[in-house]
């Protein structure tokens, strides 16, 4: 089962918006409204962001949204602030055989 | 406030076997389906498997293709504890060790991690 296609690095200015998408195929990110979304800092745990394609945890800034269409999920950072910057990882449920697959990840970089 | 911390990581000879240890607290760890997520540095997550709760899954595991057949996962409820037990161990399992919680298909909670380096 490969990773989940990202983009390697997205950027803007605090202020802008940004959107990573995060690639599959109709077994994992197509076939079913389980994708999350992870935020990590260098040297942290990763922490969940976003569930369900579209759902934020509780704390979690509501600059923060998911979305799907297709085999393509989509976080948007809205607002970019400095402390956003970091790596963002996509997950996808993919069936009882496979279970999880994650994305590449994307850095992205506040200007 | 949840709690997850991992324990048991260190330098390991290839083929060797070492085990991992998280320590829950802070939720119902006893309702609470598990899991293991590693990071191989510098690189990106991966899901190693999962152990379902006792009382209503009976505690049964799934494993990613990778470390299928050579990696364990189960728990003692009784003290809060989550394990990996690692065997055939391989230079491409070094990697940071994160437990996790799962939540509706995701992993609302991790630990710190624990390193797991595999080398002669």
């Amino acid at each position: 089962q490969s990773a989940l296609t990202q983009p390697r690095s997205v950027s803007g200015s605090p202020g802008q918006s940004v959107t990573i998408s995060c690639t599959g195929t109709s077994s994992d990110v197509g076939g079913y409204n389980y994708v999350s979304w992870y935020q990590q800092h260098p040297g942290k745990a990763p922490k969940l962001m976003i569930y369900d394609v579209s759902t934020r945890p509780s704390g979690v800034p509501d600059r923060f949204s998911g979305s799907k269409s297709g085999n393509t999920a989509s976080l948007t950072i809205s607002g970019l602030q400095a402390e956003d910057d970091a790596d963002y990882y996509c997950c996808s449920y993919a069936g009882t055989y496979v279970h999880y697959v994650f994305g590449t990840g994307t850095k992205v970089t506040v200007l | 406030e949840v709690q997850l911390e991992e324990s048991g990581g260190g330098l390991v000879k290839p083929g060797g076997s070492l085990r991992l240890s998280c320590a829950a607290s802070g939720f119902s760890f006893t309702n609470a389906w598990m899991s293991w997520v590693r990071q191989a540095p510098g690189e990106g997550l991966e899901w190693l498997g999962l152990i379902k709760s006792y009382s209503h899954d009976g505690a049964t595991t799934d494993y990613a293709a990778p470390v299928k057949g050579r990696f364990t996962i189960s728990r003692d409820d009784s003290n809060y504890m989550l394990y990996l037990q690692m065997n055939s161990l391989k230079t491409e399992d070094t990697g940071v060790y994160y437990c996790t919680t799962v939540g509706s298909a995701s992993f609302p909670d991790w630990g710190q991690g624990t390193l797991v380096t595999v080398s002669s």
